[in-house]
Order: structure tokens, then C-alpha cells, then sequence
């Protein structure tokens, strides 16, 4: 089983409908992170957490808000989605515990999604 | 201008060629990363460094912190080679920055 889940894979939603996007993982991980991914662009991060009571801006957060639910659980809410929240949306974990800190990020499948 | 910067964006070679990716950055950093995202879109890390060189089988990265400036490495490229090959920095914090993606494809 992959360690870091996102459901769903795929969504094709209306503007101005509330989307959740979730991301699990069983690495026991305590950092987790949300990207978008643009053609040409590389990847952007809109939120990201160090535990379940820290929660952090990333550079393009306007438009969206996210829930730790638990270590082991991000989701990633778009309130009222509009057209150009077109993209694919990467999760990502990793472990603060490492020696140096900077410790490599474990990334999920994936959501590709589409706002009409 | 981007903090990360990748050359080329798009590269095509035959099997067998020897390619490298090239990586500059602007930012001071505390490590450096290459990763590489399949054609259905999963992305994998191949490699984490913060000084000299590792090897990976056929794939070896380097990194020159003096000139801010890494290169990735494929020797005897392979068609399953073929994918998007993205340079990361981390700035702290654990975030990182990523550069556009560079990507390759190798014809039998």
C-alpha cells in the first residue's frame, strides 16, 4: 500500500462549488504540505503543517484553507472554486526527526483537478 | 527571476546518450533535491545532497555550493529514463523551492 494517499484522484467540479481534497499517510511522518503544480510552472506550496496544532501559509494560499485532523490526516478545502484553481495538486510528508532536519519529502499520487 | 532556474526545459536524446540536467539557485540553502515525476504524475525523489556527489545506478547528482549550481546525470539513458526532472532547494524550514522541470525524453 502507498504510504501517502490522496483521494480523490481525479475531480471535475462547477465554479463556485466547495471542493475537499485528503491526504493520509502512514509514514508517522509530523510534517505534512500541499503544492499545486501549473503546466510550465514549477510546483507551489499553499499550506503546510509541523503538527497538528501548526498551521502555515505557503506562497499562494488565497483561495484555499486546510484541516489537520489528526497527525496522519491534511485536508485541502477551495471554498467557492474558480477556473484557474485548474491544476494538479501534489500532498507531501515529511519527517522533522532526521538528523540534519532537512530531511527529503515523500509525495502522494496526486489530484487532478478541473474547475468549469 | 525564479530562485531556481533548470536547463533545459525539454531535452531529446536516443538511447544510450549520456544526458545532464543542470541546476542554478540564488538562495542560500541547506540541501538540495532532484526528483523525478513519472508521465502519470507521481513524483519520486532521487536524490538529496548538500555537498560533492551520489550515485544511484545509472544516475549520479552533483552539487557546487560555491557556484550554486547542481547537475544530474544519466548514464546509458534508457526510454523508461523518459520523465520530468525537477531540482528543489530548501531554503529552511523544511520548504522547498522548486525549479520548473526539465523534461526528457529518450527514443529507442
Amino acid at each position: 500500500d502507498a504510504d501517502v494517499t490522496q483521494t480523490p484522484r481525479n475531480r471535475i467540479t462547477k465554479t463556485g462549488k466547495r471542493i475537499m481534497l485528503e491526504c493520509s499517510q502512514t509514514k508517522g511522518h509530523d510534517r505534512m504540505y500541499w503544492y499545486r503544480q501549473d503546466p510550465g510552472l514549477g510546483l507551489q506550496l499553499i499550506y503546510y503543517s509541523f503538527d497538528v496544532k501548526d498551521i502555515n501559509k505557503g506562497e499562494i494560499s488565497d483561495g484555499y484553507s486546510v484541516s489537520r485532523q489528526a497527525q496522519a490526516k491534511f485536508s485541502l478545502s477551495l471554498e467557492s472554486a474558480i477556473p484557474n484553481q485548474t491544476a494538479l495538486y501534489f500532498c507531501a510528508t515529511s519527517d522533522s526527526r532526521g538528523p540534519t532536519g532537512d530531511n527529503e519529502q515523500f509525495f502522494g499520487p496526486g489530484t487532478r483537478l478541473t474547475v468549469l | 527571476k525564479n530562485e531556481v532556474e533548470q536547463s533545459p526545459q525539454n531535452l531529446t536524446a536516443q538511447e544510450g546518450e549520456f544526458i545532464t540536467i543542470n541546476c542554478s539557485y540564488s538562495v542560500g540553502i541547506s540541501a538540495l533535491h532532484w526528483l523525478q515525476q513519472h508521465p502519470g504524475g507521481g513524483i519520486v525523489s532521487l536524490f538529496m545532497l548538500s555537498s560533492g556527489k551520489k550515485k544511484h545506478g545509472r544516475l549520479i547528482a552533483t552539487i557546487n555550493i560555491q557556484e550554486k549550481h547542481s547537475s544530474l546525470h544519466i548514464t546509458a539513458s534508457h526510454p523508461r529514463d523518459s520523465a520530468v526532472y525537477i531540482c528543489a532547494v530548501n531554503k529552511g524550514a523544511q520548504k522547498l523551492v522548486f525549479g520548473q522541470g526539465t523534461r526528457l525524453t529518450i527514443n529507442p
